[in-house]
């Protein structure tokens, strides 16, 4: 067990450009979710993934962003036509989670390292 | 809407002192709550969670407790050391969804 992966852990781009951030959850488990966290705040939810599927999206998550799991393995998040209000830390997490959103025993989250956005 | 706070913002304690870490949160009715630590620049790490019919958690020096009435969590520190300086962050998660919402964390320092 290697714990949650993300890639890459630091980016830099310019405004407008589209960049795409990838997450390698903990093995076997079938629950995966996006934060995001601005300086000096609390992480805020982005969406989660019961494998495949994803369950829930925050109003934070505009038209320019889209996140995937397709084989319910590993994730991306990818931002289009970046703006520097999009500068952040991107975290991800994973559990191993019941069937149902909100369901079966309560299990912790486990985060990655994250992903450091900056754009100029 | 369910907010979460965290007192104080920052701490700044010697070495060898107990600590007591507060969040407070509006809605009651939370499946459970989580405490984090994160490192600067780090993603974060578990350190405890609590089941909403539990009362405290402990692991090591760390004691969390829950009282849901009041909407209060408090995490407590016992002989606080220096490499226990980071940011404390509580979240709760609430009933038929599975996102965490968390409250702005508390910058702790431990000096020698």
């Amino acid at each position: 067990d290697t714990g949650v992966s993300q890639d890459p852990r630091h980016k830099i781009t310019k405004r407008g450009q589209n960049v795409t951030f990838r997450c390698d959850p903990i093995s076997e488990h079938n629950r995966l979710y996006w934060y995001r966290q601005t300086l000096g705040q609390g992480p805020e939810f982005l969406t989660y993934f019961q494998n495949e599927a994803q369950l829930e999206k925050s109003r934070l998550l505009s038209d320019r962003f889209s996140a995937e799991r397709p084989k319910g393995s590993f994730s991306t998040l990818e931002i289009q036509r970046t703006e520097q209000g999009d500068s952040a830390m991107y975290l991800c997490a994973s559990s191993p989670g019941g069937f149902l959103a909100g369901d079966g025993p309560s299990y912790e989250q486990y985060f990655g390292p994250g992903t450091r956005l900056t754009v100029t | 809407k369910q907010e979460v706070t965290q007192i104080p913002a920052a701490l700044s304690v010697p070495e060898g002192e107990n600590l007591v870490l507060n969040c407070s949160f509006t809605d009651s009715a939370i499946y459970n709550l989580q405490w984090f630590r994160q490192d600067p620049g780090k993603g974060l790490t578990s350190l405890l969670l609590i089941q909403s019919s539990q009362r405290e958690q402990t692991s090591g020096r760390l004691n969390a407790s829950l009282d849901k009435s009041s909407g209060r969590s408090t995490l407590y520190i016992a002989a606080s050391q220096p490499g226990d300086s980071a940011t404390y962050l509580c979240a709760v998660r609430l009933f038929n969804t599975d996102k965490l919402i968390f409250g702005t964390g508390t910058r702790l320092q431990v000096f020698p």
